[in-house]
């Protein structure tokens, strides 16, 4: 089975410019979610969505960053203008909505996004 | 405020021996607690779960275990192989109608010498 797909695997642009990181959950799983890693503040949940509806998105640092949702097999989180501050890498996850049970959180291989 | 932390960085094991990564929370509502191994460029894979209503869960050579009035989990590796070799993080959450939110440690890099 083809597990969280993400793309870009890597970004480099420039300071300024709008970013757009893309994911694909696994078939089936109505949960998903979009972190950050840093090394300063680990791995962080940026904002989640249940059934294509954003749930929480206190993490989401500022006004710059914003995630869609349009259907339940695609996601997009846009940094507009970006800064060299939000280099870092972007997970996605994705899972079965709890209250059918525990589901674990099932990650995307990332991408690492370069702000010059 | 850190509500989970991972106070090891890292920690190096002989091939064949255990390694014991250890776990402290702080918010006495998580319910729910995952280990998750990562490699170098690749996402966190999950690896065992625990829910709070048992104290040990084993899967092949992982057990996980909860110490809820110590709010402490620890996660035993034994036999470590040097495939092994990752960070692991730990995470927690509530159970919950709105899904599930987890919060991560900082990570330990487990190294297993040959």
């Amino acid at each position: 089975d083809a597990g969280v797909i993400q793309s870009p695997r890597h970004e480099v642009t420039e300071m300024g410019q709008e970013v757009t990181l893309r994911c694909k959950p696994i078939s089936g799983h109505n949960s998903l979610f979009w972190y950050r890693q840093t090394m300063m503040r680990g791995l962080e949940l940026l904002i989640y969505f249940n059934n294509n509806v954003p749930i929480d998105d206190s993490g989401m640092p500022e006004d710059r960053f914003s995630a869609k949702m349009p259907n339940a097999s695609f996601s997009t989180l846009k940094i507009q203008p970006s800064e060299p501050r939000d280099s870092a890498v972007y997970f996605c996850a994705s899972s079965h909505l709890q209250g059918i049970g525990n589901q674990p959180q099932h990650f995307g291989d990332g991408t690492r996004l370069s702000i010059l | 405020d850190q509500q989970v932390k991972q106070n090891s960085p890292s920690l190096s094991v002989q091939e064949g021996r255990i390694s014991i990564l250890n776990c402290d929370y702080t918010n006495s509502m998580f319910d729910y607690f995952l280990w998750y191994k990562k490699y170098p460029a690749e996402g966190p894979t999950f690896l065992i779960s625990i829910s709070s209503i048992k104290d040990k869960n084993e899967d092949g050579r992982f057990t996980v275990f909860l110490n809820k009035s110590a709010k402490h989990l620890s996660l035993h590796i034994v036999p470590s192989q040097p495939g092994d070799s990752a960070v692991y993080f730990c995470a927690a959450s509530t159970w919950g109608t709105s899904g599930s939110r987890l919060t991560f440690g900082e990570g330990t890099q487990l190294t297993v010498n040959p």
